[in-house]
């Protein structure tokens, strides 16, 4: 079993609709947990930090369930821009171990 | 304005040969990695330091060589004992204090003629 999991994908969906990313991970000391955006043929860019609480940037959310090992990115109304791979980056107590996900792509189509 | 560079952005190695990419930041990170992106696939350590002149293997070490002389610099050698060096490379660094994630460098795309 992988330590990061994430939905294989590709997803396919049309302009505003709602899209769920989902990745779980496997080592309980896991400590930090990001979202990465990729755009094709180009680095991995901060998308959004992820805490317990659930945090919120415009049309993205992002949860973390520590119970469950399990951490979730939520685009609204999707727009043809947010094309491209979403990376799931869990980091480990001491922070030297950090484990990303293969991604899951997405299409965004008018 | 803070960054990390890399360079060159593409790079074609013959067989046999050595090859040194460069990656610089000026974030003032004390950690900075090497990783490498096969296509469709997820990225996989090569190389990792913490501290100037201290660096670990991650996953993927064999047939690579890194340095780190200075706090901005942390160099990757691909050398000829690397059978399949075609990728992309991915330089990253971070504050391991703080915890905010990687920036990453903007890649080094080598392929092997």
């Amino acid at each position: 079993r992988k330590e990061v999991e994430q939905d294989p994908g590709p997803f396919n969906v049309p302009e505003g609709a709602t899209v769920a990313f989902n990745c779980t991970y496997s080592n309980s000391a896991s400590q930090s947990f990001f979202w990465y955006r990729q755009d094709c043929r180009k680095e991995p860019k901060l998308l959004m930090s992820v805490y317990s609480s659930g945090n919120e940037d415009g049309r993205f959310t992002a949860q973390l369930n520590r119970a469950s090992q399990y951490i979730s990115l939520l685009i609204r109304d999707s727009k043809l821009s947010d094309s491209a791979t979403y990376l799931c980056v869990v980091i480990y107590t001491g922070g030297f171990k950090t484990i990303f996900g293969a991604g899951t792509r997405l299409f965004v189509k008018a | 304005d803070g960054g990390i560079t890399q360079s060159p952005k593409y790079l074609f190695r013959k067989e046999g040969q050595n090859v040194t990419l460069s990656c610089e930041q000026n974030l003032n990170h004390d950690a900075m990695y090497w990783y490498r992106q096969d296509p469709g696939q997820g990225l996989r350590l090569i190389y990792y330091s913490q501290i100037v002149n201290d660096f670990q293997k991650g996953d993927i070490a064999e047939g690579y060589s890194v340095s780190r002389e200075k706090k901005e610099s942390f160099p990757l050698t691909v050398t000829s004992a690397q059978k399949n060096p075609t990728a992309f490379y991915l330089c990253a660094s971070s504050n391991v204090k703080f915890n905010y994630g990687y920036t990453f460098g903007s890649g080094t795309r080598l392929t092997v003629v």
